[in-house]
C-alpha cells in the first residue's frame, strides 16, 4: 500500500470546524482513502472512505483532492469527545492484506 | 450486540512467562489481525488470518505465535522469546473478499513484562 503523511498534531478550539489533512502522492487508481481514529486506551475507528468523490457521513467528511494526491477529512464541529489520534490509510481494493498504521495526527480540541 | 471482546484489559506477568491473549468475535468475519502499538507510535502487524487454520506472519511477528482453530477466535501467545513484550495489543477481524470494508477493533489489551 502506498505511503501517506500527516501532521504529528492539531489543535482546535471546540465548537469550530476542524480540516486534518493527508498527503498521498503516490496513490494508484485503485486506492481508497480510509480514514481512522483513535481514542484514548481504545481501539481505533471506523470514520470515513472514498476514492474519488467527496464523501459525507454522520461522523465527519472527506474532501479529496481532484488528483488524489491529498485529502482532508473535516470535523464540522469539534467537541472534546473528538480529542483522539487520526489516521490516513491507503487501501487498494484488492485481497485481503492488512491495513499499515502510520503515526497519524494527534488532535487536541481546547474547551 | 456484535464486536470484538480482547480479555483482559491490563496484564501483568514475570518476564519469561509465555502469556496468551485473547480475542473473540462474533461478527461472523474470516479475517482477524494482531497489531502491536507502543506509546506514541502507530499500529505494527503481528499476525492476521485469512480463514480458519490458516495464518500469516506480519512485520513483526518474532516472539509471537497464534492459533485458528476456530472462526470466532485468534488468540496471540506472547513468548519468552520476545525481547520487549510490554505494550498495547489489538485485534481486529473485517469481513473476507471486500477490499474497502472496515476494520473492527477491540479495546485492546495492556500486557506489562516486569
Amino acid at each position: 500500500d502506498a505511503k501517506t503523511t500527516q501532521p504529528n498534531s492539531m489543535e482546535s478550539n471546540e465548537e469550530e470546524p476542524v480540516h486534518l489533512p493527508c498527503n498521498h502522492s503516490t496513490i494508484s487508481g485503485t486506492d481508497y482513502i480510509h480514514w481512522y481514529r483513535q481514542l484514548p486506551s481504545q481501539g481505533p475507528e471506523y470514520v470515513i472512505h472514498g476514492l474519488t468523490s467527496n464523501v459525507n457521513n454522520r461522523m465527519a467528511s472527506l474532501a479529496i483532492a481532484e488528483d488524489r494526491k491529498s485529502s482532508t477529512l473535516i470535523l464540522h464541529r469539534a467537541t472534546l469527545r473528538d480529542a483522539a489520534v487520526y489516521y490516513c490509510i491507503l487501501r487498494r481494493n484488492s485481497g485481503n492484506t492488512p491495513l499499515v498504521f502510520g503515526k497519524g495526527t494527534r488532535l487536541s480540541v481546547i474547551a | 450486540d456484535g464486536g470484538i471482546t480482547q480479555s483482559p484489559k491490563y496484564l501483568f506477568r514475570k518476564e519469561g512467562q509465555n502469556v496468551t491473549l485473547s480475542c473473540e468475535q462474533n461478527l461472523n468475519h474470516d479475517a482477524m489481525y494482531w497489531y502491536r502499538q507502543d506509546p506514541g507510535q502507530g499500529l505494527r502487524l503481528i499476525y492476521y488470518s485469512q480463514i480458519v487454520n490458516d495464518f500469516q506472519k506480519g512485520d513483526i511477528a518474532e516472539g509471537y505465535s497464534v492459533s485458528r482453530e476456530k472462526k470466532e477466535s485468534f488468540p496471540l501467545t506472547v513468548t519468552s522469546a520476545q525481547k520487549n513484550p510490554t505494550a498495547f495489543y489489538l485485534c481486529a477481524s473485517r469481513p473476507p473478499g471486500q477490499g474497502v470494508s472496515p476494520l473492527h477493533f477491540g479495546n485492546g489489551t495492556r500486557l506489562t513484562v516486569t
